[in-house]
Parts: structure tokens; sequence; C-alpha cells
């Protein structure tokens, strides 16, 4: 069975421009969490779909970010207009639709790695 | 608010010696707590994680840790790694009736030398 998959694998942008980060999450699931690591610090919650419905999006930064989920499969997590501090290593998980109440097991993504320039 | 910390950002260790990464929380309510190991170019893997029952759980890979509740703390130690054991690991929370939101803390850099 795949894994989470995420594209690309690394994006190198100037300030200033758009950049769309991908997900596909394993087959099945229905949650789908995108989070960010900035350099060396603790990884963040951004946001939580279930299906194609945002769950919790209390940890997305600002405006600037835009998730989607199409037809509750793939999601896609838009910067626009990047800046510098967006930089970081962007991570998507899922889980099946369970249980949840925060027992669930997550499935991470290798993640994609945005330098903004 | 929930919060993280793991202690040491780095731990060096030589093959076959013991290790303890340590895990502290600052939580004002009960929560689960996880344990998450990134091997280079991959994704997060869960190690192991505490819902309820016995404060000893048992991970993949010979790993385990041991909920300290007065001390609110997720130690996770192994008696003897192996070279394959080098990866950052990530100790995390999740509040019981939330939604999944894994808290997680700074990460700890393992390295094993031959």
């Amino acid at each position: 069975e795949a894994g989470v998959t995420q594209f690309p694998s690394h994006s190198v942008i100037e300030k200033g421009q758009t950049v769309t980060l991908r997900c596909d999450p394993i087959s099945g699931h229905d949650n789908l969490y995108w989070y960010r690591r900035v350099m060396g610090k603790e990884i963040k919650f951004l946001l939580h779909f279930v299906k194609e419905s945002k769950q919790d999006e209390s940890g997305m930064p600002n405006n600037r970010f835009l998730a989607e989920r199409t037809g509750g499969t793939y999601s896609t997590l838009k910067v626009q207009p990047a800046e510098l501090e967006d930089s970081g290593v962007y991570f998507c998980a899922s889980s099946p639709l369970g249980g949840g109440h925060g027992t669930d097991t997550q499935y991470f993504g290798p993640g994609t790695r945005l330098t903004v320039l | 608010a929930q919060s993280v910390t793991q202690l040491d950002s780095q731990v060096p260790v030589f093959e076959e010696a013991p290790v303890e990464l340590r895990c502290n929380y600052s939580s004002s309510v009960s929560v689960y707590l996880f344990w998450y190991v990134q091997y280079p170019n991959q994704g997060l893997q869960l190690l192991l994680k505490y819902l309820s029952g016995s404060t000893l759980v048992k991970g993949i890979n010979g790993f385990e840790a041991e909920f300290n509740k007065s001390q609110t703390s997720f130690h996770l130690r192994k008696p003897s790694v192996h070279i394959s054991d080098t990866a950052e690991y990530f100790c995390a929370v999740t509040v019981p009736g939330g939604y999944n939101k894994l808290i997680f803390g700074a990460g700890t850099r393992l390295a094993v030398h031959p």
C-alpha cells in the first residue's frame, strides 16, 4: 500500500511568488493534516480536514495560506504571496476515520522543503 | 494550552550502548503521548503511544517509554542501540476529545557511532 506522498520534495521561490504544495493521503484515509516545521523548531499544526471539510484550521498563520481538499482525496496548500518566514518543511499526514478523539496514529509524508529567497 | 519540551537537541551514543531521550510536557488536562521517529529522507513514523493503562509502553524496534504523571514525563529508552537507530525523534501529545492535533516537541537528533 502506498504511503502518504507529497509533491514537490523541494521548492525554491522568491519572495512574493506563489507556491502550491500537494499531498496525496493513504487511500481511504478521511483525515488529512498539514504541519510545518521552521528550521530547528518544533513541528506545528496548521490544519485538519475530515474528508473535504476543514475540521480545524486554528494553526493557519494568516490569510496568505489557502488549503483545499478536492473531493476528499488529495489536498493542496497554496502560499500567496510567499514571505521569507514561510520557509520550512511542510508535512502532510493522514489517518483513517475512526475513534478519533486524540488517539489516532497519523501517517506522515516525507515533507516538502520550501525555501523563500 | 499544551506544550512539549525535549530536553536534548542532540544525543550522541556509541553502538550497543543504552540511550534515553527525555520528554516533558505541560498541560492542565490529561493528554495522550506519542513518540515519532524520522529517518533521513522519510516521513515521521509512530514508535509508540500511551493512551491509558500500563505506564510502560513498548514500541517498535525495541524502544519503550514510561509515562510518569507526577513528573509529567514520557522518556524514551532503548537498552542497546544500533547504527540504524540514527534518526530524529519527536515527542508529541494530543488532547482527549480533541481532533487529533499533535503538539510536538522540538525533536532530538540521535547519532549512533560505531
